[in-house]
Parts: structure tokens; C-alpha cells; sequence
């Protein structure tokens, strides 16, 4: 089955830039997709197919993807971004989707 | 404005079963795709079960094959998840999420149901 991989903790001072990886073989060949989920709360998409923004979502969150990591951009970074982030892709292969582990972003 | 309200959680004996429901406002129900994503307790998201928007054909997890049936009825507006077998491991907060078909991404879900598996 098709694993994606993060780094379960992310931290960053306020105003610096946090990146957050999502590695998969060849993950550059799928669509990635990307959620926030602040404490208890339900995620909330904020980058798709790769490095689009759903309405509402700040320029500050942008997403790349190529070769074997998708990478998660978030500039100038706020209090308010301190969250989990998940990866997320559909596997054609098995026809299933599929979640990253999950990262935790802390703003020192 | 789009709206997801699941129901239908709460505690069930190993063994057990339970329907969950999820009613779908604000949008055009039979137009997307829909999906099951749960949460265990301090755990990640886990993708549980999608089904297309017309319901020909759905697409589930292996953990949940043969226990778990996802379906919806296009004239309620509403998504379900018929689990059987219940396990511990099935304890978790699941939500119902929309997407505009199968393989793209969840743009909207709701705040969940939480299942539990006790004895």
C-alpha cells in the first residue's frame, strides 16, 4: 500500500517560514492535497491538487510537489497557524485514499 | 453554505454494530462525491471508505473491507456507514467530508461523530 511519510513536529518563531514535507514514491505524479486541523476542531483543506488555495485561505500557505516530496509552505507565519497538518492523496494503484501521518506545527 | 451534520455515534459492545448518517446541506448533494475519514483518539486521520455521486461504485479501506458498507440516498441528501464487527480499534471521531469526485481533495467536512467500542 502507498505510505506518505511527514515529520511529526514542525516549530517555528512567529514571522519565519514553515515548511512541512510529505514524502511518497513518486508522490510527484499524484495530486497532493493538504489540511489544516487546529485542536478540536475538523481539518480544513487549505492547499489542493499540488499548490492551489480553496477561497478564504491566506496567500501565505502555498504547496509544491516534485519527484518523491510535496512540501507544505506557510510564510510569515501566526500564532493562529499553530495546528496539525495532513498530507492526503488518492492512490490509483489500490484505489484508495491515503493520509500522512500528520505534523505538528508549533509557533515558539 | 455547505453543511455536513453526522449522527448516529455513541458506545457499542466488540461485536457490535452501528449505522452512522450524515445530511448534507447547501450544496448539490448528488453532484460530489462523499468519503468517511475517522480520527482515533490522539491519533492521525485515517481514510475509512468514498463512494461516487451517483453511488455506482464505492471504494474502502482495508482495515474496514468486509465490515464496513458505505452508501447514500441522493433524494435525502444523505451519506451513511453501515458498520458491522466493531472492534476497539474502530473506537475514533468520524467525519463525513465532500469532494467533487473520487480522487480529488475533501473540501468540506463535518465536525464528526464520535464511535466507541467498549465493553
Amino acid at each position: 500500500s502507498y505510505v506518505l511519510t511527514q515529520p511529526p513536529s514542525v516549530s517555528v518563531a512567529p514571522g519565519q517560514t514553515a515548511r512541512i514535507t510529505c514524502g511518497g514514491n513518486s508522490i510527484g505524479r499524484k495530486r497532493v492535497h493538504w489540511y489544516q486541523q487546529k485542536a478540536g476542531q475538523a481539518p480544513v483543506l487549505v492547499v489542493y491538487d499540488d499548490s492551489d488555495r480553496p477561497s478564504g485561505i491566506p496567500e501565505r500557505f502555498s504547496g509544491s510537489n516534485s519527484g518523491n516530496t510535496a512540501t507544505l509552505t506557510i510564510s510569515r507565519v501566526e500564532a493562529g497557524d499553530e495546528a496539525d497538518y495532513y498530507c492526503h492523496v488518492w492512490d490509483n494503484s489500490s484505489d484508495h485514499g491515503v493520509f500522512g501521518g500528520g505534523t505538528k506545527l508549533t509557533v515558539l | 453554505e455547505v453543511r455536513l451534520l453526522e449522527s448516529g455515534g455513541g458506545v457499542v459492545q466488540p461485536g457490535g454494530s452501528l449505522r452512522l448518517s450524515c445530511a448534507a446541506s447547501g450544496f448539490n448533494f448528488a453532484n460530489y462525491a462523499m468519503s468517511w475519514v475517522r480520527q482515533a483518539p490522539g491519533k492521525g486521520l485515517d481514510w475509512v471508505s468514498t463512494i461516487t455521486p451517483t453511488g455506482g461504485r464505492s471504494y474502502n479501506a482495508d482495515s474496514v473491507k468486509g465490515r464496513f458498507s458505505i452508501s447514500r440516498d441522493n433524494s435525502k441528501n444523505t451519506l451513511y456507514l453501515e458498520m458491522n464487527s466493531l472492534t476497539a480499534e474502530d473506537t475514533a471521531v468520524y467525519y463525513c467530508a465532500k469532494g467533487r469526485l473520487v480522487v480529488t481533495s475533501l473540501e468540506s467536512w463535518g465536525q464528526g461523530t464520535l464511535v466507541t467500542v467498549s465493553s
